[in-house]
């Protein structure tokens, strides 16, 4: 089991265009989750997907941010005409059940530098 | 929505000597609380956690504790080593599907 796969591991973007972020879970998780982290700060919830269902998406940005998990291929973190303050590490987790349940795996993370 | 407090932001230990990391939440509805260590440049892992049917819970060098009237829960590292420096991060759930984490613990320890 190849764990929890971030790619890129690094992205830079200029101000204005898309980042894609993409989330392969771990073999046989359903449940996936989407944090940011910003340089010295904690991780900041933002959306919890099932397969092709947003079930939370309250840490979400109102505009610019969505996220999908399609029934095929991985989760997507999509972020439209980006800005400074999107820098940030981006980690994503899995989990084969709820999170309380279960133990959720991070990623290693994609880091987005928006210059 | 949870809300985590986490301190002290950093601290620094001899090693050898003990490490305590506090957090407080504020749903009291939160029943699970997982701790993960980040190492600089890498994921966070998780490496104890505690549910609120239990007051403490041990695993070699490394315990948690869970005040639930209080709303606060601790992380206790023994016998420090230099491994052990990592920015560490508690977190509780709330509901069944969702962690919020808090803001971190940068540990040092000085060997």
């Amino acid at each position: 089991n190849a764990g929890v796969m971030q790619n890129p591991r690094h992205l830079v973007r200029r101000r204005g265009q898309e980042a894609r972020l993409r989330c392969s879970p771990m073999k046989g998780h359903s449940h996936v989750y989407w944090y940011r982290q910003l340089p010295e700060e904690g991780l900041k919830f933002m959306v919890y997907l099932q397969k092709e269902n947003i079930i939370d998406e309250s840490g979400m940005p109102k505009e610019r941010f969505s996220a999908e998990f399609p029934k095929e291929g991985p989760s997507i973190l999509r972020i439209q005409q980006v800005v400074r303050g999107d820098s940030a590490a981006y980690f994503c987790a899995s989990s084969v059940w709820e999170v309380m349940n279960t133990e959720a795996f991070f990623g290693q993370g994609t880091r987005l530098t928006v210059v | 929505g949870e809300n985590v407090e986490q301190h002290p932001s950093t601290l620094s230990v001899q090693e050898g000597d003990s490490a305590v990391i506090k957090c407080t939440y504020s749903d009291s509805a939160s029943n699970y609380f997982p701790w993960y260590k980040q190492e600089l440049g890498k994921r966070p892992q998780l490496i104890i956690d505690i549910r609120s049917n239990v007051g403490e819970k041990k695993d070699q060098r490394i315990a948690v504790t869970l005040n639930k009237t209080a709303k606060h829960f601790s992380l206790h590292i023994t016998e420090t080593q230099p491994e052990d420096s990592a920015v560490y991060f508690c977190a509780a759930n709330l509901g069944a599907n969702n962690l919020f984490f808090g803001t971190g613990t940068r540990l040092t320890v000085i060997p």
